[in-house]
């Protein structure tokens, strides 16, 4: 029993490139987010998914994408890279929406 | 706007000592998360509190959500060092979201 997982844990990306971060939980839980973290901001959320088939922007949506690609796997995508998104990413799941969340280990982007 | 301020920022103390973190907003929270992060990890739940006023306790941590459901404290007694980490606050405030808080960095020495 994995958790969550995440990949990859480090990316180092140029001004434009694109790029995707993948996550898959083996929980069965319904609900899944990704959040970006930077010094003294806590938390972000990016995106979130309630449940399977839905999709909805969070606080930072602006340069990402999302897919919900089924039950487990919910994948980040940043169409083409800027500095400001030199971040570290989690994904987290919850069984069901503001239950407790399950959080993966982590990607580390920078982008150059 | 950081809807969750949490404070102090920053603490480093011996071990054997006591410490409060506040985590404070001018909004009301239907319920508040604690958790843990410690680094290069994601962050671990440590507690829910539900009720206005409600007091938890974990082992030598303590969490109380203000009767008014705005504002929550961890309180930590005789410090240790595996207590190091980053602790964050989140609040429910609407639905299938969470706000997490600014986090306080705690350093637990010898």
């Amino acid at each position: 029993n994995a958790g969550v997982t995440q990949t990859p844990k480090f990316q180092v990306l140029k001004t434009g490139q694109s790029m995707t971060l993948q996550c898959a939980q083996d929980m069965n839980h319904n609900s899944m987010y990704w959040y970006r973290q930077d010094p003294g901001m806590g938390l972000r959320l990016i995106y979130y998914s309630a449940s399977e088939g839905t999709t909805d922007k969070g606080e930072v949506p602006n340069g990402y994408n999302v897919s919900r690609l089924n039950k487990r796997e919910f994948s980040l995508r940043l169409e083409s890279a800027a500095p400001s998104q030199t971040s570290v990413y989690f994904c987290a799941s919850s069984l069901l929406s503001l239950y407790e969340q399950y959080f993966g280990p982590g990607t580390r982007l920078t982008v150059t | 706007t950081q809807l969750l301020e949490q404070s102090p920022q920053f603490l480093s103390i011996q071990e054997g000592e006591n410490l409060t973190v506040y985590c404070n907003s001018s909004s009301v929270f239907s319920s508040l998360q604690w958790y843990r992060q410690e680094p290069g990890e994601g962050p671990v739940l440590l507690v829910t509190v539900v009720t206005g006023g409600e007091v938890k306790k974990l082992k030598r941590l303590t969490f109380q959500f203000g009767d008014a459901r705005k504002d929550s404290s961890l309180h930590i007694t005789a410090a240790q060092p595996g207590d190091t980490g980053l602790y964050l606050c989140a609040g429910v405030q609407t639905a299938s979201k969470l706000t997490f808080g600014t986090g306080t960095r705690l350093q637990v020495t010898l």
